[in-house]
């Protein structure tokens, strides 16, 4: 089976750092993605860790550790505009997009 | 002009009747995919192919049906549409092999009412 843990919602203020965090039991594994999504919108890829340790993308970092299906995803310097869904994402074998969706952590950012 | 693009954006449907919604891309990938999203229960996957004569069902394909009439575009069918395929549709592409980014289009909201 496959079960992705996420927190539904989060509130976070502007400049500050906020980690979202993502818990995963699922039958295979060849990496971890995490998507942005804009209410409405198309979700638009963000990181993607397949191996353990911190992936570092400017603002935002994903942090991955396989023995505990474990993934975080930190961002740094909040703005309002990463006001956002935040989805995690697993992937069950290499090259394919079968991805097995968290139901996304909804972040408030608020002045 | 956007890399995958859906058609249409919008559509309300009345239960019963058959409908189409449509995927296009440009950016030369073999796999394509179709998800539907619904509040509190995230994306979920319909239907994937990776080539023009693979088609394969997902985790929720009861009700639905797809067409892979070319390399660049994948559409979904609803046969029958009822209340409970009321939901957000997106449309994905990926390369293959070991690249690691899809691209999702912009959605298409449907409504059946």
């Amino acid at each position: 089976g496959q079960n992705i843990d996420q927190p539904t919602e989060m509130t976070a203020t502007e400049g500050a750092i906020v980690q979202i965090n993502c818990t995963y039991q699922t039958s295979g594994f060849n990496g971890l993605f995490w998507y942005q999504q804009h209410a409405g919108e198309a979700p638009t890829f963000l990181s993607y860790n397949v191996l353990d340790g911190l992936e570092e993308k400017g603002r935002f970092s994903s942090f991955l550790s396989r023995s505990k299906g474990y993934s975080y995803l930190l961002l740094k310097e909040l703005q309002m505009k990463d006001s956002a869904s935040y989805l995690c994402a697993v992937r069950p074998w290499a090259g394919s997009y079968q991805l097995t969706f968290g139901k996304g952590t909804k972040l408030s950012v608020i002045p | 002009d956007a890399d995958v693009t859906q058609t249409p954006r919008n559509r309300i449907t009345k239960t019963g009747k058959r409908i189409m919604l449509e995927c296009s891309q440009t950016k030369g990938h073999d796999r394509m995919y179709w998800y539907r999203q619904d509040p509190g229960l995230g994306l979920r996957l319909i239907y994937y192919s990776f080539d023009v004569k693979d088609i394969n069902k997902g985790e929720i394909s009861d009700g639905y049906s797809v067409s892979r009439q070319a390399q660049a575009k994948f559409s979904l069918s609803l046969e029958s549409a009822i209340p409970n395929q009321t939901a957000l549709y997106f449309c994905a592409t990926a390369a293959g092999g070991g690249n690691t980014e899809a691209f999702f289009g912009q959605g298409t909201r449907l409504t059946v009412v």
